[in-house]
């Protein structure tokens, strides 16, 4: 089965900085991947899928790229409401495992 | 408005048995892939399963074949996630979301703690 691995598993950056999130799987996956958003105590939301495609009502600060194995969620200038867990998760086929999230705080 | 709505917590003893719905309004489950995803205290989110409710055709991801079983009923618009005997280990949130392909809709969660 396709492992999913990001990297790093945490980071702490200042608001207005770009922060940049890693996603491997472990064999091709086309474009099939999301990226997903956690607040403490909140539900997940999905924010990017297709790799690239930003979901309805998402800032634009967010991006996605790649395809294949890597993948790279980018946030343009952090803000504080962008504290939070982010999880990619590729969706082609099964099973469709998540990583294993990357914990963004602010400095 | 579309949602899925999730029963906000149980709490059972080890060895009972136990099923979570998940009912989904606003929109027709046999469009969808649904799917359930668990998340134990303080750590991620793992992907359980999912089930096409128009045939009950349903994947496990390895790591809960044969610990679950997912289930729905398409007259009631619902899908289920059960155990038929319960472990300390299961005690997590449980969310139930829609496909088909990225979960872009998700329930609020069941929270699931299991203690003697």
């Amino acid at each position: 089965d396709i492992q999913m691995t990001q990297s790093p598993s945490s980071l702490s950056a200042s608001v207005g900085d770009r922060v940049t999130i890693a996603c491997r799987a472990s064999q091709g996956i086309a474009n099939y991947l999301a990226w997903y958003q956690q607040k403490p105590g909140k539900v997940p939301k999905l924010i990017i899928h297709s790799a690239s495609a930003l979901q309805s009502g998402v800032p634009s600060r967010f991006s996605g790229t790649g395809s294949g194995t890597d993948f790279t969620l980018t946030i343009s200038s952090l803000q504080p409401d962008d504290v939070a867990t982010y999880y990619c998760q590729k969706y082609n086929g099964a099973p469709r495992p998540f990583g294993q999230g990357t914990k963004v705080e602010i400095k | 408005e579309e949602q899925l709505v999730q029963s906000a917590a149980e709490v059972k003893k080890p060895g009972e048995s136990l099923r979570i719905p998940c009912k989904a309004s606003g929109f027709s489950i046999t469009n969808y892939w649904m799917g359930w995803v668990r998340q134990m205290p303080g750590k991620g989110l793992e992907w359980m399963g999912i089930i096409y409710p128009v045939d009950s055709d349903t994947r496990y991801s390895p790591s809960f074949q044969g610990q679950v079983t997912i289930s729905a009923d398409k007259s009631i618009a619902t899908v289920y996630l059960q155990w038929s005997s319960l472990r300390a280990s299961d005690t997590a949130k449980y969310y139930c979301a829609r496909g088909p392909d990225a979960f872009d809709l998700w329930g609020q969660g069941t929270m699931v703690t299991v203690s003697s």
